[in-house]
């Protein structure tokens, strides 16, 4: 069965650069979300989409955007990059049938240097 | 305050034998969701079980069941005959709020560690 997509899957940036982390849900889920992992902790909510619209926002930095296009993939565009921003970034999706489930990526791991 | 709480940091398990992962949360709403969610070493989250708060009889997934214990707002959950791709890292999530907010809480987490 298909699963969530994301890429890349490993990315190493500088300090003050920019990275975008790409999402693309299971085929004919609407919603996607975002969670942050960093080392040794539970991932934490940072923003959803639902049918292309933000439908929640969690404890995400100013610095971060993101938005879901037309054919429901993701975007998590980060500037001006900072050290406590390596982390492993899960992007997950569900259904607009079920949205109680959701189901994840394998992440992007983001390390700034 | 702390959504999720899962007290065990780590546990070791004998291979073929069931292992019980605690779970408590707090919430005052009354229509809520928890998962429990499986991470491997290599990082993936994988989806595991789901308990809806109205949901009268405990979830059950092969070798996954959910030990749901309402009034004491706790939600264990039971991996019965251990396998050594067992080992992980297992979080407890929660779901809470209105018909329009579904992102998860997670709890700290428990590292299993199988034994052959």
């Amino acid at each position: 069965a298909a699963g969530v997509i994301q890429s890349p899957r490993h990315l190493i940036k500088e300090k003050r650069e920019t990275a975008t982390l790409k999402c693309y849900p299971i085929p004919r889920h609407d919603t996607v979300y975002w969670y942050q992992q960093g080392p040794g902790q539970d991932p934490q909510f940072l923003i959803s989409f639902y049918e292309k619209m933000q439908s929640d926002k969690g404890s995400i930095p100013d610095r971060f955007s993101a938005q879901q296009f037309s054919d429901y993939h993701s975007e998590l565009n980060m500037s001006s990059l900072e050290l406590g921003d390596s982390a492993l970034y899960f992007c997950a999706s569900s259904p607009s049938g079920n949205r109680e489930t959701q189901y994840f990526g394998p992440g992007t791991r983001l390390l700034v240097l | 305050a702390q959504k999720i709480t899962q007290t065990q940091p780590g546990m070791f398990v004998q291979e073929k034998e069931a292992v019980t992962l605690d779970c408590t949360y707090d919430t005052s709403d009354q229509s809520y969701g928890l998962f429990w969610y499986k991470q491997p070493s290599s990082g993936e989250m994988i989806f595991l079980i789901y308990q809806g708060s109205y949901d009268e009889q405990n979830a059950t997934e092969g070798r996954y069941s959910l030990n749901f214990q309402k009034a004491r707002k706790s939600a264990n959950l039971v991996i019965s005959a251990s396998q050594l791709g067992d080992s992980a890292m297992y979080f407890c999530a929660m779901r809470e709020g209105g018909s329009n907010d579904y992102k998860l809480s997670f709890g700290a987490g428990t590292t299993v560690t199988v034994r052959a």
